[in-house]
């Protein structure tokens, strides 16, 4: 059974902080991860991916990928209220046809 | 006009009845899937499809079936429904099989 952890949280930050989102993944041969943001009622919407070990910027956000800890974060730099969501952490498979998800965690940004 | 579309977008139903959801797409992917989301259970596949000869059991299948109308067009069924399968129901689809891109939902209580 793949499993993917996130800690439920809420994890709460003042607005301009960075917020820091971490997962794990129990699948050694994953070889695609991604994050997802779900606001309250709505679908998820994907905001980043990685594939290779290291750090993938994309504006506010980084990704940051460690295999060999089988780790997954998600980085918000200068966090703002509309950032408050579920972000769902993904795995993809190793023959990249599903994606697992962990069961998200809750961001609370502060003004 | 939206990616992936699904109707309905709400349906209310009694224990026993058939119910079926739509889900159409305009993106031209191949990759369709279907997943319910529960408060504390996150996404879970139920069903995948890769063409429209191709369909997959996910994780949580038993209770569900599926057709693969078209490229576009991916149905879910409940045949009985039952208590619970009362959820939130996402369609995705996908070119490539990892990155997904989700429709908008439909939340199906089952009384």
């Amino acid at each position: 059974q793949k499993e993917v952890e996130q800690n439920s949280g809420p994890l709460s930050v003042p607005e301009g902080a960075i917020a820091s989102l971490n997962c794990t993944y129990s699948d050694r041969g994953s070889q695609s991860f991604f994050w997802y943001r779900q606001y309250s009622g709505k679908s998820p919407e994907l905001i980043m991916f990685i594939y290779s070990n290291g750090d993938k910027e994309d504006g506010r956000f980084t990704a940051q990928l460690n295999k060999a800890s089988q780790y997954v974060s998600l980085l918000i730099r200068d966090s703002q209220p509309s950032d408050s969501a579920t972000y769902l952490c993904a795995v993809g498979d190793s023959g990249y046809s599903t994606l697992t998800f962990g069961k998200g965690t809750m961001l609370l940004v502060s003004p | 006009d939206a990616d992936v579309t699904q109707t309905p977008r709400n349906r209310i139903t009694k224990t026993g009845k058939r119910i079926m959801l739509e889900c159409s797409q305009t993106k031209g992917h191949d990759r369709m899937y279907w997943y319910r989301q529960d408060p504390g259970l996150g996404l879970r596949l139920i069903y995948y499809s890769f063409d429209v000869k191709d369909i997959n059991k996910g994780e949580i299948s038993d209770g569900y079936s599926v057709s693969r109308q078209a490229q576009a067009k991916f149905s879910l069924s409940l045949e009985s429904a039952i208590p619970n399968q009362t959820a939130l129901y996402f369609c995705a689809t996908s070119e490539t099989g990892d990155e997904q891109y989700f429709g908008p939902g439909t939340r199906l209580t089952v009384t």
